[in-house]
């Protein structure tokens, strides 16, 4: 069964940094892209990061350029996403997602989601 | 980057109802590129179409996707319990990746 576990998620203070990971299971990590997808309660998701298999291929949204990275550790079959300059905007339900169809597809699965709360 | 709106925001229905979801984006969307997913309250989001029409594995066929350019259409043939959710279309044609505000189908 294709799973995938998200951590890390947790409150900080404004400015603050955080890293979120991913554990994958259940397929061959080194054959996908895999995103970040955040999610405000009550809102559409919204497409954070990706990294393509090889790491070679990354990419972000606007809003985050800059201040979050994204890596991947095909070894320990995890994902993970670097977070810093916090905002009380970046404040989500933070999921991991494997691509289908390519670096740029969609993402099947997801998983359960890490909540970011970034207050002071 | 690519706006995409959904209609209606909510649609109420009873089950065995047929429901018909919008998604319109604000530029064509190339080759098709569209996904739809079901959320459902406390769940993360779940595959239902990819390219626009193609049904994700075990997806029921009372689930279909059609159109192409800048509109697109997600049709329940007849609603089960289970499918009162929230939908979501998310286009891949283009960066960056971008999805739409989604639309609640509620019992009537």
């Amino acid at each position: 069964e294709v799973q995938l576990v998200e951590s890390g998620g947790r409150v900080v203070r404004p400015g603050g940094s955080l890293k979120l990971s991913c554990a994958a299971s259940g397929f061959n990590f080194d054959d996908f892209g895999m995103s970040w997808v955040r999610q405000i309660p009550g809102k559409g998701p919204e497409w954070v990061s990706g990294i393509n298999w090889n790491s070679r291929n990354i990419q972000y949204a606007d809003s985050v350029r800059g201040r979050f990275t994204v890596s991947r550790d095909n070894v320990k079959n995890s994902l993970f996403l670097q977070m810093n300059s916090l905002r009380v905007e970046d404040t989500a339900l933070y999921y991991c997602a494997r691509e289908i169809g390519g670096d740029n597809g969609w993402f099947d699965p997801w998983g359960q989601g890490t909540l970011v709360t970034v207050s002071s | 980057e690519i706006v995409l709106t959904q209609s209606p925001g909510t649609l109420s229905l009873s089950p065995g109802d047929r429901a018909t979801l919008s998604c319109r984006a604000s530029q064509s969307i190339m080759n098709r590129y569209l996904a739809w997913y079901q959320q459902k309250p406390g769940q993360a989001p779940r595959l239902l179409i990819h390219g626009a029409s193609n049904r994700a594995t075990d997806i029921p066929d009372r689930f279909s996707g059609s159109g192409s350019g800048t509109d697109f259409t997600l049709t329940i043939s007849r609603l089960e319990p289970e499918d009162f959710a929230i939908y979501y279309c998310q286009q891949y044609g283009s960066l960056p990746r971008t999805f739409g505000q989604g639309a609640k189908v509620e019992i009537k």
